[in-house]
């Protein structure tokens, strides 16, 4: 089976720095997905790793540790608009084929 | 704007009827997802379709199927609803199912409710 474990809720402070972080046990891997979910909103896309190491997009960085089943969305100069639920997901095989699967999800507050 | 449609934004039924949820993935994307999210469980795949196939199978219940037809346009029914089918339902589309990157557009989602 397939198990991801993520923070319920962090709070930050508007420009600072804040980690969220993932773990996951999976029966094979094919990559690790973020991606941001405004309530009510539908989620977008943050980044994917499917290689050991830090990938770099704007203010959001992700790392992934494939021998540890680790990965971290960083998240820098934090904005009230980055007040979100992150999502991380696992893609992994599942019948011939790659299914993802869903973290519940860290709520993120940020404050003034 | 992701540029994928989902129709209707909002449904509300009865326990036991049947309902059609409609996705249109955008231009030029082969690959339509099927997710379920409910408070009490986050975010589900249900099934995938490819260029008109079934692709993938997640956690889909068997009162709900879904197609893709030629048109590359998805369909998701779910038949015997119960109260516990009430959840948003998102149709997400990416390029292709294999390849570097499965970077997948969300929908605005249907939220489902079962009375």
């Amino acid at each position: 089976g397939q198990n991801i474990d993520q923070p319920t809720e962090m709070t930050a402070t508007e420009g600072a720095i804040v980690q969220i972080n993932c773990t996951y046990q999976t029966s094979g891997f094919n990559g690790l997905f973020w991606y941001q979910q405004h309530a009510g909103e539908a989620p977008t896309f943050l980044s994917y790793n499917v290689l050991d190491g830090l990938e770099e997009k704007g203010r959001f960085s992700s790392f992934l540790s494939r021998s540890k089943g680790y990965s971290y969305l960083l998240l820098k100069e934090l904005q009230m608009k980055d007040s979100a639920s992150y999502l991380c997901a696992v893609r992994a095989p599942s019948g011939g084929s790659y299914i993802p699967t869903f973290g519940r999800g860290t709520s993120l507050i940020v404050h003034p | 704007d992701s540029g994928v449609t989902q129709t209707p934004k909002h449904l509300i039924t009865a326990t036991g009827q049947r309902v059609t949820l409609r996705c249109s993935p955008r231009s030029g994307d082969l690959s339509v997802y099927w997710y379920q999210q409910s408070l009490d469980q986050g975010l589900q795949f249900l099934i995938q379709y490819y260029n008109g196939e079934e692709r993938a199978k997640g956690n889909i219940l068997e009162r709900f199927s879904a197609q893709q037809f030629p048109d590359l346009h998805s369909e998701l029914n779910l038949s015997s609803l119960e109260l516990g089918d009430s959840a948003l339902y998102f149709c997400a589309s990416s390029p292709r199912t294999s390849g570097v990157s499965y970077e997948q557009y969300f929908g605005p989602g249907t939220r489902l409710t079962v009375t």
